[in-house]
């Protein structure tokens, strides 16, 4: 079972809506939760990185979340632009010196005009 | 900010030739690299873990006879997939762990290799 839930697999939002994304996790020890986002046939480019004492993050119009107690984390995109077209991956690091990272399957986001 | 390199950015080759992938860290030294295999519509999965000056560590069900990683340098790591066939056809990104940071700010993704076996 994956350790990394994200929600939901796929949604679409109208150019200048906004929206939110869901990523639930159980993995422990938690050292950092990141939000990245690969537009397709790309490599993941990061968008917001928070440690379990951080409970929110922005970088431009996204925002990120984490309730480190409920494990739960989110990913608002405010007034989406088509160039938001992606899909979003919710990533956990693991506390140990490897930097290894669960992944959650990630969520399509399609923005259209 | 810290740029990690892949060449080439994407190769068709026949069933049975080996391929190499190159990944650099362009601005920074990296000890450790990751290497992941994407398929369409999934998330990255790990396949080995590199470090310079050893030899790699593979995920379980990985061959580390068919997908050969040699990280001889600080800033380059490669992963040949040797004898490839249609079903090693896929999107092949590395991840780059910088050693000078202490900040957890620390690990870039390449820009991503698609592999096509005919």
């Amino acid at each position: 079972k994956n350790q990394v839930e994200q929600s939901p697999q796929s949604l679409i939002i109208l150019e200048g809506k906004n929206c939110t994304l869901q990523c639930n996790y159980t993995v422990s020890p938690f050292s950092n939760l990141r939000w990245y986002k690969q537009d397709t046939g790309r490599g993941p480019v990061s968008l917001t990185i928070m440690t379990f004492s951080e409970n929110t993050k922005s970088n431009g119009r996204y925002t990120a979340t984490l309730d480190a107690d409920t494990k739960q984390s989110s990913l608002h995109i405010t007034a989406s632009q088509l160039s938001d077209s992606a899909s979003y991956i919710c990533v956990v690091s693991l506390t140990d010196s490897w930097g290894k990272l669960q992944f959650g399957a990630g969520t399509q986001v399609v923005v259209t005009p | 900010g810290a740029v990690v390199s892949q060449h080439p950015s994407w190769v068709i080759c026949k069933s049975g030739t080996s391929v190499k992938i190159e990944c650099r860290s362009l601005d920074f030294q990296a000890t450790t690299m990751f290497w992941y295999r994407q398929f369409p519509k999934q998330s990255l999965m790990l396949m080995a873990t590199s470090n310079e000056g050893s030899k790699a560590t593979y995920e379980q069900g990985v061959e580390k006879d068919k997908f050969l990683i040699n990280h001889a340098s600080l800033t380059l790591s490669t992963l040949t997939v040797t004898s490839a066939h249609p079903e090693d056809s896929s999107f092949y990104i590395c991840r780059a762990r910088d050693s000078g940071r202490r900040s957890y700010n620390e690990q870039f993704f390449g820009p991503g290799t698609r592999l096509t076996v005919l």
